[in-house]
């Protein structure tokens, strides 16, 4: 079985400052990585992925998350956070079984 | 304009009256799938498609159906609804070349008394 936990429900950075949302996985084989983000009163949106290749992947909207195979982690972080990124951010992992697992989801709040 | 469109976005409905969410996208896409969403258990999958006629079950399978007659539409049934499916539903397509990458409906929001 595999799995995604987000050990934060809330995250609150002021804008501008760096933003770091943590995602750890488990899953049998080679995993396969995403990032969506959900604005108030909207489906899910695509944020970025990795499948192979390199560990720091870029994405939209200036973010980039970090591929770390021995800590199974892949952290999503942007350098600079501006107000509009506030959001609810869902990791997502799977493997070879066509089937995504998202985490429980990560509430992101930037203050002006 | 490619999308995922789902009807309808907001149901009030009673215990044991069946319904149907329709889902529909205009990407030709193979794969398509639904969630449930629920606060502090993020998104879970009930059913996903993996072409026409193909269909199998996610984590969260029990009191749904799904049909998948044509690649372009993939209804949710609830034969008989119950208060515990009361929930967010999300219906999702992406192409099967390993991408993953899924495009998300609007949602519906269903409430069952």
């Amino acid at each position: 079985a595999q799995s995604v936990a987000q050990p934060e429900d809330q995250v609150n950075v002021a804008e501008g400052n760096p933003l770091t949302v943590k995602c750890t996985y488990s899953v049998s084989g080679n995993p396969y990585l995403f990032w969506y983000v959900q604005y108030p009163n909207r489906g899910l949106q695509f944020l970025l992925k990795y499948i192979t290749g390199d560990n720091l992947v870029k994405g939209s909207y200036g973010f980039e998350a970090e591929f770390n195979k021995s800590q199974t982690s892949f952290h999503l972080k942007k350098p600079s956070a501006l107000v509009s990124d506030s959001a609810l951010y869902f990791c997502a992992v799977a493997s070879n079984d066509y089937k995504l697992s998202f985490g429980a989801g990560t509430t992101v709040t930037v203050r002006a | 304009e490619a999308q995922v469109t789902q009807n309808p976005r907001y149901l009030i409905t009673v215990t044991g009256k069946k319904l149907t969410v329709t889902c529909s996208q205009n990407m030709n896409h193979e794969y398509m799938s639904w969630y449930r969403q629920d606060p502090g258990l993020g998104l879970r999958q009930i059913y996903y498609s993996m072409n026409v006629e193909v269909t199998d079950k996610g984590d969260v399978p029990e009191g749904y159906k799904v049909s998948r007659k044509e690649k372009r539409n993939f209804p949710l049934i609830l034969e008989s609804p119950s208060p515990n499916q009361t929930s967010l539903y999300f219906c999702a397509s992406s192409l099967w070349d390993n991408s993953y990458e899924q495009y998300f409906g609007p949602g519906t929001r269903l409430t069952v008394t």
